[in-house]
């Protein structure tokens, strides 16, 4: 693995599924950040979570959850999908969170899409 | 609240010069940084400025003024290949970055 990586690339979820976007990263960062993007606004912050085991809400957290259990994986969790949920979900890491040079590394992304 | 503003979309003609504008309010500043992301893929690093002043990477550089709330990104000798969005992001005091939705840059023959 070489930076961060996104599971899976693409899906298609029915309404009041469950689902679990994977995020790995293999370049030690403290900080990583979930984001959703969608046409027409920035990359908004999902949670994030400053070092391996703590967690934190971002701006749009209703609906989703996540863990952190060690440093490399960061879970993103849908409980129940709804189609309001469909949009593009970047991972993204930095070396730490409480430093204004603060470079984001960004995955690949996952295109999920709730019918 | 905090806020994030650029124009959604540019043309300019390649070989020319393009100047992309950022405005921003957020609850404290901790840098302003421009990010690339080209159709379909992830955003990727250019530059960040905490202080006042233009930082010049090759033919990307950056503008900063703290006292106006502003921004932009300069792109010189542009290509084709510097077809993409440009996101602009402050850094407000939790260290967390508010997102401008960015502007999309097309660049004609």
């Amino acid at each position: 693995i070489a930076g961060i990586t996104q599971a899976p690339t693409s899906q298609i979820l029915a309404a009041g599924r469950r689902m679990t976007l994977r995020c790995t990263q293999d370049m030690r960062h403290n900080a990583m950040y979930w984001y959703r993007q969608d046409l027409g606004l920035g990359l908004r912050l999902i949670h994030y979570s400053n070092t391996a085991g703590t967690t934190g809400k971002g701006e749009v957290p209703d609906g989703y959850s996540v863990s952190r259990a060690n440093t490399d994986d960061f879970p993103l969790t849908l409980a129940s999908a709804v189609p309001s949920q469909t949009s593009v979900y970047f991972c993204a890491s930095s070396d730490s969170a409480a430093n204004s040079y603060n470079e984001q590394f960004f995955g690949p992304g996952t295109r999920l899409t709730v019918l | 609240g905090q806020n994030i503003d650029q124009p959604t979309e540019m043309t300019a003609t390649e070989g020319a010069i393009v100047q992309i504008n950022c405005t921003y309010q957020t609850s404290g500043f901790n840098g302003l940084f421009w990010y690339q992301q080209h159709a379909g893929e992830a955003p990727t690093f250019l530059s960040y400025n905490v202080l006042d002043g233009l930082e010049e990477k090759g033919r990307f550089s950056s503008f900063l003024s703290r006292s106006k709330g502003y921004s932009y990104l300069l792109l010189k000798e542009l290509q084709m290949k510097d077809s993409a969005s440009y996101l602009c992001a402050a850094m407000d005091s939790n260290y967390q970055l508010i997102w401008g939705a960015g502007t999309k840059l097309i660049i004609k023959p």
